[in-house]
């Protein structure tokens, strides 16, 4: 069965530099959402779309935006980076709001 | 707002034995799903079995079963047979039931062990 993509699975960038996560949700999913996990943490939630509107925000950074394209698959976009923001971040998409199903995660590190 | 708790930061079973985790949470929601998820050392997030509020029989999915107790807020797992693959971190998680994209609240996690 398809699962979630995510790309890239790695990354690292320094301080004050941008970064751009990439999700594609499991076919005829139309429900995407975007969670941060830090070291030895519970993964928090950052902000979901339900059929390409913004559904929902957690604690997501200012300097954080997010969207999700006519083909469903999202953009986590990162900007002015700091060390803070060095974790592991997971997409997981639902039909219909109910089991998500979580992406491999994209593993950012902020030197 | 809703909480998820887990009060065992870690456990420890041998292989072929039989394990619980506990996990209690706190809503005013009626309507609401419960989940358990592995997170094993690859880091990646895997549903292991679900219970819908609204049924009272307790899921099973093979070696993998819950205690769901709604009025006491619990939800526990309960790994039949261990193996050593299922050395993880497990999370409980809740998600109330609005029918669109609601957010999944996790607790603190319980790292599993499974030694020979």
């Amino acid at each position: 069965a398809a699962g979630v993509i995510q790309s890239p699975r790695h990354l690292i960038k320094e301080k004050r530099e941008t970064a751009t996560l990439k999700c594609y949700p499991i076919p005829r999913h139309d429900t995407v959402y975007w969670y941060q996990q830090g070291p030895g943490q519970d993964p928090q939630f950052l902000i979901s779309f339900y059929e390409k509107m913004q559904s929902d925000k957690g604690s997501i950074p200012d300097r954080f935006s997010a969207q999700q394209f006519s083909d469903y698959h999202s953009e986590l976009n990162m900007s002015s980076l700091e060390l803070g923001d060095s974790a592991l971040y997971f997409c997981a998409s639902s039909y219909r709001g109910y089991e998500q199903y979580f992406g491999p995660g994209t593993r950012l590190t902020v030197t | 707002a809703q909480t998820v708790t887990q009060s065992q930061p870690e456990m420890s079973v041998q292989e072929a034995e039989t394990v619980t985790l506990s996990c209690t949470y706190d809503t005013s929601e009626n309507n609401y799903y419960l989940f358990w998820y592995k997170q094993p050392p690859s880091r990646q997030m895997i549903l292991v079995i679900r219970q819908e509020a609204y049924k009272q029989q307790n899921a099973t999915e093979n070696r993998f079963s819950v205690n769901f107790q709604k009025a006491a807020k619990s939800f526990s797992l309960k790994i039949s047979d261990s193996q050593l693959g299922d050395t993880a971190m497990y999370f409980c998680a809740f998600i109330p039931y609005t029918g669109t994209a609601s957010k999944l609240t996790f607790g603190t996690g319980t790292r599993l062990q499974v030694t020979l």
